[in-house]
C-alpha cells in the first residue's frame, strides 16, 4: 500500500503561471483534504471532499480550484500563480474509523516567483 | 487569529528532560488529536482523545484532553532526540480539523 502520494515533491512557479497538484489514495477513503502548511501558522485548509462528486471550500480556498476525478484522485489547481501561494501543500484521505485519522502524503513544496 | 493556541512554539532541551506543550482554545471540540511531523514529511497521527478528562499515554508521551473539551496537552517524559520534530493539536468540529500552530521541539544529545 502506497498510501497518499502526491506530485510533484518541488516546483518553481513564475508569477501568473498555472498548475496541477496531483494526489491519489489507495485506502478508499470517502474524504480528502487539501492544506498548505506555512512557517507559524499550522496546517490550514483549502479545500476538502467529502465523497466523490463534492467538493467544498475550507478556511483558505481564494486562488484554487480542486476536482474529485474519481474516488481515488482529487487534484489541487492554481490558475494563476502569486508569491503569496509560496508554501508546502499537503493532501490528506480520512478513514471512517472511530479515531478520525487522517493520512498525509509527502507534501509538495512551491515557490512562486 | 488561531482557533486553536499552541505553546510554546518553539522548544529546545537537552536529553533526559521533561516537558509539556499545551494546546488551547475558546471552543469545543468533539475530538483533539495530535500529530508529530518530521523534515520534508506529512504528519502522522500519534493520539485521538475523545472525552472530557480523558488520560492516554503512549510510552513516555502522556496526553490529556480538558474536561471542557476546549484544550489539551502533551507531556513528553526524558525525552530523547528521537523525539525532534514538529508536534501539531488538531481539534475536530463539522469532521474537519482545525490545526494549531504547532510546537518545534529540538531535544539535543
Amino acid at each position: 500500500n502506497a498510501g497518499v502520494t502526491q506530485t510533484p515533491k518541488f516546483q518553481v512557479l513564475k508569477t501568473g503561471q498555472s498548475m496541477t497538484l496531483q494526489c491519489a489514495q489507495d485506502m478508499n477513503h470517502n474524504s480528502m483534504y487539501w492544506y498548505r502548511q506555512d512557517p507559524g501558522m499550522g496546517l490550514r485548509l483549502i479545500y476538502y471532499s467529502a465523497s466523490e462528486g463534492t467538493t467544498d471550500k475550507g478556511e483558505v480556498p481564494n486562488g484554487y480550484n480542486v476536482s474529485r476525478l474519481n474516488k481515488r484522485e482529487f487534484s489541487l489547481r492554481l490558475e494563476s500563480a502569486a508569491p503569496s501561494q509560496t508554501s508546502v501543500y499537503f493532501c490528506a484521505s480520512r478513514g471512517t474509523g472511530a479515531a478520525n485519522e487522517q493520512f498525509f502524503g509527502p507534501g509538495t513544496r512551491l515557490t512562486v516567483l | 487569529t488561531q482557533l486553536l493556541e499552541q505553546s510554546p512554539q518553539f522548544l529546545s532541551i537537552q536529553e533526559g528532560e521533561n516537558l509539556t506543550v499545551y494546546c488551547n482554545s475558546s471552543s469545543v471540540f468533539s475530538s483533539l488529536q495530535w500529530y508529530r511531523q518530521e523534515p520534508g514529511e506529512g504528519p502522522v497521527l500519534l493520539v485521538t482523545v475523545v472525552t472530557g478528562g480523558e488520560v492516554k499515554k503512549l510510552k513516555r508521551l502522556t496526553f490529556q484532553f480538558g474536561d471542557a473539551r476546549k484544550d489539551s496537552s502533551l507531556h513528553i517524559t526524558a525525552a530523547q532526540p528521537g523525539d525532534t520534530g514538529l508536534y501539531l493539536c488538531a481539534g475536530t468540529q463539522g469532521g474537519k480539523l482545525i490545526f494549531g500552530q504547532g510546537t518545534e521541539l529540538s531535544v539535543k544529545p
